[in-house]
């Protein structure tokens, strides 16, 4: 099942400018990730944000929660051509005695130079 | 941290022969194993997962299985392929709540 769905699918913008990723999901959560892949390669975890937290910053990164809305963002700030990747979100849910993670379909970002 | 090794890195077979992927971790011990598919520009589907050896949960049920023989060894096989496996296999390494997922580099699949 998909939990979490991003928006939009797909994202163009000049280097410099800053990048909106969106994420909704359905279920309550823990807390929400947010992960990278480059073309053909695996994916990379940027950051996580616990339920409990209403943004995060991570370098150029800034992740925003709202529990109430069941959404989450990804901004970008002063993007690179180096950012082009596609951009999953990420919450886990329970199974058994453990956790799995459900991605979303991703945002595919390109950066143009 | 964890590595999580995969190969091949890619893979082209012809439909009705057999597979074997395999998945490999280093860096920990009793990791959660998880394989996914990744069709062409989407998202991630959940296929397997492994909290230990020889335990196996499938996600969705198909022409795929998986095994565990050890603590950090998962396997993805199927003996006859068919032309809608093709796709991106990721194995990857998940310890549960609060924590990061690892992943290999993956394994693209052509059935032709």
């Amino acid at each position: 099942s998909q939990q979490g769905e991003e928006d939009p699918q797909a994202l163009s913008i000049q280097e410099g400018e800053n990048a909106t990723m969106n994420c909704s999901y359905k279920t309550s959560i823990n807390n929400l990730q947010w992960y990278r892949q480059n073309s053909g390669r695996g994916l990379v975890h940027l950051i996580l944000i616990r339920s409990n937290e209403r943004e995060k910053h991570s370098g150029r990164l800034r992740v925003t929660l709202d529990t109430s809305k069941k959404s989450s963002s990804l901004l970008i700030t002063a993007s690179r051509a180096a950012d082009t990747a596609s951009y999953f979100c990420a919450t886990d849910d329970r199974m058994d005695s453990s956790y799995k993670l459900i991605f979303g379909s991703g945002t595919r970002l390109l950066v143009r130079p | 941290s964890q590595t999580i090794h995969q190969w091949p890195a890619t893979l082209v077979q012809p439909v009705g022969s057999p597979l074997s992927l395999e998945c490999t971790v280093e860096g920990t011990s009793n990791p959660n194993l998880y394989w996914y598919r990744q069709a062409a520009g989407r998202g991630l589907q959940l296929l397997f997962y492994s909290v230990g050896i020889g335990q196996i949960s499938s996600e969705v049920p198909q022409n795929l299985s998986a095994s565990r023989p050890q603590d950090r060894q998962f396997i993805l096989s199927s003996k006859k392929l068919l032309l809608s496996d093709s796709g991106f296999y990721l194995c990857a390494c998940y310890r549960g709540r609060g924590t990061e997922a690892f992943f290999g580099q993956g394994t693209r699949l052509t059935v032709v």
